[in-house]
């Protein structure tokens, strides 16, 4: 299976900032990984796909890079609304693979 | 305006076997490039893929639990089933199914998911 390691475990940051989550796969996955949000108790909200390609209706704060083996999600401004634990999702290879998630909570 | 709603029982005894049903809408699961996707999430933990079925009635598991997971289409019912034979506590979660779309230049990916259903294994 490919392992994907989310960096870092949790973060703490403040409305406006800057704040990028890393996501390193264990072999090359090309292109083929996804974001995800997901806030308690709710299901999980597809944020970016294809590394880089933003979900319709997703603000444009949000945004996605990379290839292979190393990706980042940016949120650029933080609102309030984007407190919540992302994940990052493989799908170049089965069984398909999900990072551990990092958690982004208000400082 | 794609929705999917995950229903089934809440608790299950050891042993049992959970049958899961995703009912969607939007989309139809014999349309070149769709496919529908099960995911569990454990309390307090990650998600998990478990298994995925496409429309042209390809199947994919994930390798530790396919010989306990049966994932079935209806396509008059858009509906899709997910079985799991002899639970165990371990697999107590919210059970998520998911919507996968295809485009040339990215493959499949997921983009809509239901709200999810939470399962308990306990006697």
């Amino acid at each position: 299976d490919i392992l994907l390691t989310q960096s870092p475990p949790s973060l703490s940051a403040s409305v406006g900032d800057r704040v990028t989550i890393t996501c390193r796969a264990s072999l090359g996955i090309a292109t083929y990984l996804s974001w995800f949000q997901q806030k308690p108790g709710k299901a999980p909200k597809s944020l970016i796909y294809g590394a880089s390609h933003l979900q319709s209706g997703v603000p444009s704060r949000f945004s996605g890079s990379g290839a292979g083996t190393e990706f980042t999600l940016t949120i650029t401004g933080l609102q309030p609304e984007d407190f919540a634990t992302y994940y990052c999702q493989q799908y170049n290879t089965y069984p398909y693979t999900f990072g551990q998630g990092t958690n982004l909570d208000i400082k | 305006q794609i929705t999917l709603r995950e229903s089934g029982p809440t608790l299950v005894k050891p042993t049992q076997t959970l049958t899961l049903t995703c009912t969607f809408s939007g989309f139809s699961l014999s349309s070149s490039g769709v496919g529908v996707g099960w995911i569990r999430q454990p309390p307090g933990k990650a998600l998990e893929w478990l298994a995925l079925i496409y429309w042209n009635d390809d199947e994919r598991y994930r390798p530790s639990l396919k010989n306990r997971l049966t994932i079935a289409k209806d396509t008059s019912k858009n509906q899709v089933v997910l079985t799991m034979t002899n639970m165990d506590p371990v697999d107590t979660a919210t059970y998520y199914c998911a919507h996968e779309s295809y485009s040339y230049t990215v493959g499949y990916h997921f983009d809509s998911w239901g709200q999810g259903t939470l399962v308990t294994v306990s006697s």
